[in-house]
């Protein structure tokens, strides 16, 4: 059964950069994912597509400060340069067998 | 321009029906997914159930199942989600968003469900 496992907290400092990490089950390194932000009392957006071999497309108007990467089952969102606006939860998000799946969530704090 | 616009804000008592809405517009409605996303307070995204607006085959989560109806009208491009006796457990912010294997692109505002007594 496939799962989606993320930390459920991080932060980092203004104007640094943060990796945000989503890992799939054994036996799913294949699967591609979603990245969704959801800023405090806000809906969630969709940031990017991330594929097994770390190549992404990104939603609209998304700064190019948002990136993603692969290696194995392990799917990574990075934020470079981060601002404010950037503290918020961070989900990834796949489809499996005819159902999307959420990964729990991390809060990035942004010191 | 892809939206999802949701129907407003509802204040329900428990043991009422309810259904709540979702338009899609900019893109062909029938060519994509539309799932539902419930979100109780201070807590993460859960998946309750997807449609298929072409020939309206729909799945719901295992937690969902029986406790909520998800149709659509492909003509006015609306999906709908519906509850036949709502709990105060209901209480969340409910958000239609497009499905595009594998991913969920576009999303609804939200719709907040309230029910008490």
């Amino acid at each position: 059964q496939l799962v989606l496992t993320q930390s459920p907290s991080a932060s980092a400092s203004l104007g640094a950069s943060v990796k945000l990490t989503c890992t799939l089950t054994s036996g799913h390194s294949s699967y591609a994912i979603a990245w969704h932000q959801q800023q405090p009392e806000k809906g969630p957006r969709f940031l990017m597509r991330l594929n097994s071999d770390g190549s992404h497309n990104k939603g609209d108007g998304i700064p190019d400060r948002f990136s993603g990467s692969s290696s194995g089952a392990e799917r990574f969102l990075t934020i470079s340069s981060l601002q404010s606006e950037d503290e918020a939860d961070y989900y990834c998000q796949t489809w499996d067998t005819g159902i999307p799946l959420f990964g729990g969530g991390t809060k990035l704090t942004v010191l | 321009e892809v939206q999802l616009v949701q129907s407003g804000s509802e204040v329900k008592k428990p043991g009422e029906s309810l259904k709540i809405s979702c338009k899609g517009s900019g893109y062909p409605f029938t060519t994509n997914w539309i799932a539902w996303v419930r979100q109780m307070p201070g807590k993460g995204l859960e998946w309750v159930g997807t449609i298929y607006p072409a020939d309206s085959d729909t799945r719901y989560s295992p937690s969902f199942q029986g406790q909520v109806t998800i149709s659509a009208d492909k003509s006015i491009s609306t999906a709908y989600l519906q509850w036949s006796s709502l709990k105060a457990s209901d209480t969340a912010i409910y958000y239609c968003v497009r499905g595009i294997i594998p991913c969920l692109d576009y999303w609804g505002q939200g719709t907040l469900v309230t029910v008490s007594s």
